[in-house]
């Protein structure tokens, strides 16, 4: 059976302190590992896509990395901004998303 | 990307009603989704919304609760009949241009069942 796991669940940072979220996968044939970050009250926004083994993606603070039974996404320097729900889902080559239950990171000032 | 506007952004319901949620893109897609959010959850697919056709429910969902409406490729319905306090959730809609694609998500409309 498919299935996502996140840890932790809950985060705490100071600002500057970097740190990284992990989520380890379990899928017959992955086609595609996905991070999204969401905001109380809001829907999920897209971060990154990786598809196979050893790619790597950054946006700003943000870097995801991915290996054939987990990947992470590693926050530089976070900022109070930072601080929402981190989302991952994978995909095995359908259309349906199977998610992790996130973690919930808050960045203090 | 995708804009993807919903409407309702959120309501209060009376047990027993029902409510339709608008999923609207600015452009054409060829695959559009439903999920359900309950509180302090992670989001679970509801259904497949195909134009032209009935939609694809999954396990533990069915077309008389959740009928889905898709009439073109930049529009569709979810519409939560009968509902009962467990219904309170967000509810989202997604897109993506061929499966197993990046899907970009709406903002969601909160529902709340008294």
């Amino acid at each position: 059976e498919d299935q996502v796991t996140q840890s932790p669940e809950a985060l705490r940072l100071q600002e500057g302190e970097s740190s990284s979220l992990n989520c380890s996968y379990t899928v017959s044939g992955l086609r595609g590992l996905f991070w999204y970050r969401q905001d109380p009250g809001k829907g999920p926004e897209f971060l990154f896509t990786l598809y196979s083994a050893g790619e790597e993606k950054e946006k700003e603070r943000l870097k995801a990395t991915l290996t054939k039974k987990e990947s992470f996404l590693h926050i530089t320097a976070p900022k109070p901004e930072d601080s929402a729900t981190y989302l991952c889902a994978v995909t095995s080559g359908t259309y349906k998303y199977i998610f992790g239950t996130g973690t919930r990171l808050k960045v203090l000032a | 990307s995708a804009v993807i506007s919903q409407k309702p952004s959120r309501d209060i319901c009376q047990r027993g009603t029902s409510l339709t949620i608008q999923c609207q893109v600015d452009s054409q897609v060829t695959m559009m989704f439903w999920y359900r959010q309950q509180p302090g959850q992670s989001l679970t697919l509801i259904a497949t919304a195909n134009q032209g056709s009935e939609a694809t429910y999954e396990s533990g969902f069915v077309i008389d609760k959740f009928p889905i409406s898709r009439p073109n490729l930049t529009f569709s319905t979810l519409t939560v009949s009968n509902m009962s306090p467990e219904d309170s959730s967000i509810y989202l809609c997604s897109v993506a241009r061929t499966g197993g694609d990046t899907q970009y998500f709406g903002p969601g409309t909160r529902l709340t069942v008294l």
